[in-house]
């Protein structure tokens, strides 16, 4: 079945970096946008990055620009998310999900995986 | 960025009663509006794209509307399952923005 797996969250001081993976399965890969969405505890949800399925059109929220860069490798199904100069704000969990790209709907998301900046 | 506001925050319902949430966008997104459901320590989960279309899966209960800057979420009898916070989202520029969400509750 269609499936997102998220991975590599954790427990990051101020300041340092953090590689996000997701498993993509039961979809052709390449053919579809993906995003990343991310949700502090408690609060509601701020979408992050999108990518287009040949990698070519990428785009991020200014909150990310510049420190934090998405990237796809078509040919292991998998979507990542490199975050560097991490500050408590980016304090969430992350969200990897289908689309959001050419106007499209995120219409399957992964579990997510929790990423906490803290000293 | 285009903000979307939802309304009301919060809502108490019980189950069989028929309500609406409200969504409006600070400048129009023609039709290209999403709403999402939200269940305690679960993912978001897609109920209606580009204001009006059933996901697969969601049951017809759910229906959407509007176009422009206001939108509708309408849920015709709600059942258990159905309490939970819901969000729209517009898919019209980049960023993507979401609402604040609306908590339905059980009354």
């Amino acid at each position: 079945q269609v499936q997102l797996v998220e991975s590599g969250g954790g427990l990051v001081k101020p300041g340092g970096s953090l590689r996000l993976s997701c498993a993509a399965s039961g979809f052709t890969f390449n053919d579809y946008y993906m995003s990343w969405i991310r949700q502090a505890p408690g609060k509601g949800l701020e979408w992050v990055s999108y990518i287009s399925g040949s990698g070519s059109t990428i785009f991020y929220a200014d909150s990310v620009k510049g420190r934090f860069t998405i990237s796809r490798d078509n040919a292991k199904n998998s979507l990542h998310l490199q975050m560097n100069s991490l500050r408590g704000g980016d304090t969430a969990l992350y969200y990897c999900a289908r689309g959001g790209g050419a106007r499209g709907a995120f219409d399957i998301w992964g579990q997510g995986t929790m990423v906490t900046v803290s000293s | 960025d285009i903000q979307m506001t939802q309304s009301p925050s919060s809502l108490s319902a019980s189950v069989g009663d028929r309500v609406t949430i409200t969504c409006r966008a600070s400048q129009s997104i023609s039709n290209y509006l999403n709403w999402y459901q939200q269940k305690p320590g679960k993912a978001p989960r897609l109920l209606i794209y580009v204001a009006s279309s059933l996901q697969s899966g969601v049951p017809s209960r759910f229906s959407g509307s509007g176009s422009g800057t206001e939108f509708i979420l309408t849920i015709s009898s709600l059942q258990p399952e159905d309490f939970a916070t819901y969000y729209c989202q517009q898919s019209y520029s980049t960023p993507r923005t979401f609402g604040q969400g609306t908590k339905l509750e059980i009354k």
